[in-house]
This record gives C-alpha cells, structure tokens and sequence, in this order.
C-alpha cells in the first residue's frame, strides 16, 4: 500500500498562472481533505470530499476548486495562483467521517511545496 | 468557531525523560481529538486518536488523555528517545454532521537530547 500520494512535490508558479495538485489514495477511503499549513498558523481545511463526486467548503476555500471524480482522487486546483498561495498543502483521506477510532483517523500525504512569485 | 492551542511552541529535555504535551481547546463539543506527530519536510502521522465518549488512549510509550470539560488533553511520552524528536500536532474533530473536519493547533517542537 502506497497510502497517499500527492503529485508534484514542488512547484514555482508566477502570479496568476494556474495548476492542479494530484491526491491519490489506495485505501478505498470514502473522505478526502486538502489542508493548508502556513507557518505559525497551523494547518486549515481547504476543501473535502464524502464521496465520489461530492465535494465541501472547509475554512479556507476562497481561491481554490477541487473536484473528486474518482473515489481514489481528490483535485486541487488554482485558477489564477496569487502569493497568498505560497503554502505546504496537504490532502488526507479517512475511511468515514465519525464513528470510531479506525475510521476517524485521518492519513496524510507528504506534501507538496508550493511557491507563487 | 473552534481554537486549539498548544504550549509550549519548542520543548528541549534530555533523552530518557518523561514528559507532558499539552493541547486546549474552546469548544466541549468536541467529536474528537487526534494528536499527530510531524517530521522536518514530511507528512503528518497519526499517532493516537480519543473519541469524546472516552477518557485516553494509550499505544506503547505513548498515552494521551481528553477532558472535554475543562478543554484539555495531553499527550504523555514516557522514556523519551532522540527519534522521538519531532513536531506534535493535536486537533479537535468538529461535530459538523458527516465530516470530521478538524481544527489543528501550531504544534510543540520537540527535541530529545543525548
């Protein structure tokens, strides 16, 4: 099991291009999150996903899209990447949402670096 | 809207040690409470996960506590070894219907010295 995978691992973009980051999971995990962390601020919830083609607003949405088009995937996506952008971003995945420990736990990727000049 | 903090931001002790993590929260109605453990430039791991109904959780030198109602948890490492040394997240589960979402704290730095 690979766990979950984010792709690129870096990325440098100008102000105001656009670019998608991958989230992949083998898990057959039904929730995916997209966190951001910044220094000092802790990591926020960008968007998440229940299900296969359902997707919600976390707290930090603005600027952002994500698209779920199979269970294993989670899209992130910037239209017009602004310096404010410049992050560590995160996707996690979860078995289910609530009920019990083994499908609380959140497993997270490792990150992809994200500079926008 | 829920805060956690986590005090202190960098912690230093020498290796064999016992030690205290301490992480709060504003709100009680907490579904639950996951600490993470995070090395330099990597993902975050899960290291213990408490659900509000229960009181710790316990996985080998490791044992983290939640008390809803003064809005505290701890994680307790105990003999505490150099690979112990790492970032620790904790983070509240909100109780928003479906989704856990959580609310991280910035995390404690922690170095363990030889």
């Amino acid at each position: 099991n690979a766990g979950v995978t984010q792709t690129p691992k870096f990325r440098v973009l100008k102000t105001g291009q656009s670019m998608t980051l991958l989230c992949a999971q083998d898990m057959n995990h039904e929730y995916m999150y997209w966190y951001r962390q910044d220094p000092g601020m802790g990591l926020r919830l960008i968007h998440y996903s229940v299900g296969e083609g359902t997707t919600a607003k976390g707290e930090v949405p603005d600027g952002y899209n994500v698209s779920r088009l199979k269970k294993q995937n989670f899209l992130l996506g910037l239209e017009s990447a602004a310096p404010s952008q410049t992050s560590v971003y995160f996707c996690a995945s979860s078995q289910r949402g609530r009920g019990s420990i083994s499908t609380d736990t959140q497993y997270f990727g490792p990150g992809t670096r994200l500079t926008v000049l | 809207k829920q805060e956690v903090t986590q005090i202190p931001a960098a912690l230093s002790v020498p290796e064999g040690e016992n030690l205290v993590l301490n992480c709060s929260f504003t709100d009680s109605a907490i579904y639950n409470l996951q600490w993470f453990r995070q090395d330099p430039g990597k993902g975050l791991t899960s290291l213990l996960l408490i659900q509000s109904s229960q009181r710790e959780q316990t996985s080998g030198r490791l044992n983290a506590s939640l008390d809803k109602s003064s809005g505290r948890s701890t994680l307790y490492i105990a003999a505490s070894q150099p690979g112990d040394s790492a970032t620790y997240l904790c983070a509240g589960g909100g109780n928003t219907g479906t989704a856990s979402k959580l609310t991280f704290g910035t995390g404690t730095r922690l170095q363990v010295t030889l």
